[in-house]
């Protein structure tokens, strides 16, 4: 069974620094792309970045961009967010989620979602 | 405001078909496609439909997705009270540098 489950949010106050997690299994983790996906309270969907399989390629919201870092480790089947200089506009409830074959916007599974709250 | 343009509100009563559009533009819906995802409120979002028409194991055939330049759609039949949900549409977008972009969503309040 396909389980993507994500850890590391929280409190965090504006300008300071968070790193989201999210551990994968029930799948071959190194032969997907995945995503981060974030939900602002009472809000819609809003995709926040993109990395293939292998790290090769790597695409940002204009709205994260040059303050979030996307990364992965396939020896530890696991996906990381990390985000600085946070604003009030980042709270969010943040998701990992896979796409398989490189098919941009399709997100097969999801996990749950970790909240990340900025505020002072 | 979103990239992709839905209704935010949608309603029909059990047995029967409702639709929910998705407009967008020439660099997303118009050269890419379009997936959808059912959100019930409190939960993580669902894979419902991929690549403008196909849908995933386990989804029922009373959904189904279509595509017309750029435009796309939802069409739900059989109306149950478990479809009430928030339904979203997405796609990539060319004209940005690697963007996806979704819908405002959809409510679906089944009467």
């Amino acid at each position: 069974e396909v389980q993507l489950v994500e850890s590391g949010g929280g409190l965090v106050k504006p300008g300071g620094s968070l790193r989201l997690s999210c551990a994968a299994s029930g799948f071959t983790f190194s032969s997907y792309s995945m995503n981060w996906v974030r939900q602002a309270p009472g809000k819609g969907l809003e995709w926040v970045s993109f990395i293939s399989s292998s790290s090769s390629y790597i695409y940002y919201a204009d709205s994260v961009k040059g303050r979030f870092t996307i990364s992965r480790d396939n020896a530890k089947n696991s996906l990381f967010l990390q985000m600085h200089s946070l604003r009030a506009e980042d709270t969010a409830v943040y998701y990992c989620a896979r796409t398989p074959a490189g098919n941009f916007g399709e997100f097969d599974y999801w996990g749950q979602g970790t909240l990340v709250t900025v505020s002072s | 405001q979103s990239v992709l343009t839905q209704p935010p509100s949608a309603s029909g009563t059990p047995g029967q078909r409702v639709t929910i559009s998705c407009s967008g533009s020439n660099s997303n819906i118009g050269s890419n496609y379009v997936h959808w995802y059912q959100q019930v409120p409190g939960t993580a979002p669902k894979f419902l439909i991929y690549r403008n028409y196909l849908r995933p194991s386990g989804v029922p055939d009373r959904f189904s997705g279509s595509k017309s330049g750029t435009s796309a759609s939802l069409a739900i039949s059989g109306l149950r009270s478990e479809d009430e949900a928030v339904y979203y549409c997405a796609a990539w977008d060319d004209s940005l540098s690697g963007h996806v972009v979704f819908g405002g969503g959809t409510k679906l309040t089944v009467l």
